[in-house]
């Protein structure tokens, strides 16, 4: 079975500083992770993914990603946040081994960036 | 523009009534699904297909029927609407589902009342 796991509701930065928002998984064998993006009255869009290789990813708006096995997270980060940036993120996980097509959502963060 | 279209963006229904919501996308993606986005719920899988003539059930799927004719369309139809399916609908495609990490294209999204 797969899941997936953001553990915090709500994040809040203010303007220019350091954003994370976290993403823990669990898998029998190797995971696809993908991190989603929901800006208000919106669809999802893509951000970046994790197949395989290095284990920070960089994506659309300068967002990236780090792949951690051990810790099985795949947290999102970005340097300097803008106000712009304040959206609904959603990570996804795909567990291969387990012959899954099917991603599995988290339940969301919602980031707000203060002025 | 290609991506994917759904229809309609609003709607009010009375308990008991009868619709469909429709999602088309112009991608030639072989992998289509319904969710729901219910607050603090995330996203959940209603139904969804690898190809034309081919659907399965996702996570929550009673109350909804599905069916998939051509490749392009993807129609979800409420039989008898009840209060609990007050919620925002998505229809998301993709290649085929299988291949190595796909993501998924999401439409702007269905705002479904139920009173």
């Amino acid at each position: 079975a797969q899941s997936v796991a953001q553990p915090e509701d709500q994040v809040n930065v203010a303007e220019g500083n350091p954003l994370t928002v976290k993403c823990t998984y669990s898998v029998s064998g190797n995971p696809y992770l993908f991190w989603y993006v929901q800006y208000p009255n919106r669809g999802l869009q893509f951000l970046l993914k994790y197949i395989t290789g290095d284990n920070l990813v960089k994506g659309s708006y300068g967002f990236e990603a780090e792949f951690n096995k051990s810790q099985t997270s795949f947290h999102l980060k970005k340097p300097s946040a803008l106000v712009s940036d304040s959206a609904l993120y959603f990570c996804a996980v795909r567990d291969l081994s387990g012959g899954s097509y099917i991603p599995t959502f988290g339940r969301g963060t919602s980031l707000i960036v203060h002025p | 523009n290609a991506g994917v279209t759904q229809t309609p963006k609003f709607q009010v229904l009375k308990t008991g009534q009868s619709m469909t919501l429709q999602c088309a996308q112009d991608m030639n993606h072989e992998y289509m699904s319904w969710y729901r986005q219910d607050p603090g719920m995330g996203l959940r899988l209603i139904h969804y297909s690898v190809g034309a003539g081919i659907t399965d059930q996702g996570e929550v799927p009673n109350g909804y029927n599905v069916s998939r004719s051509t490749t392009e369309d993807f129609p979800l139809r409420l039989l008898s609407a009840a209060p609990s399916q007050t919620s925002v609908y998505f229809c998301a495609s993709s290649p085929p589902i299988g291949e190595v990490g796909n993501v998924l294209t999401f439409g702007a999204g269905s705002r479904l009342t139920v009173l």
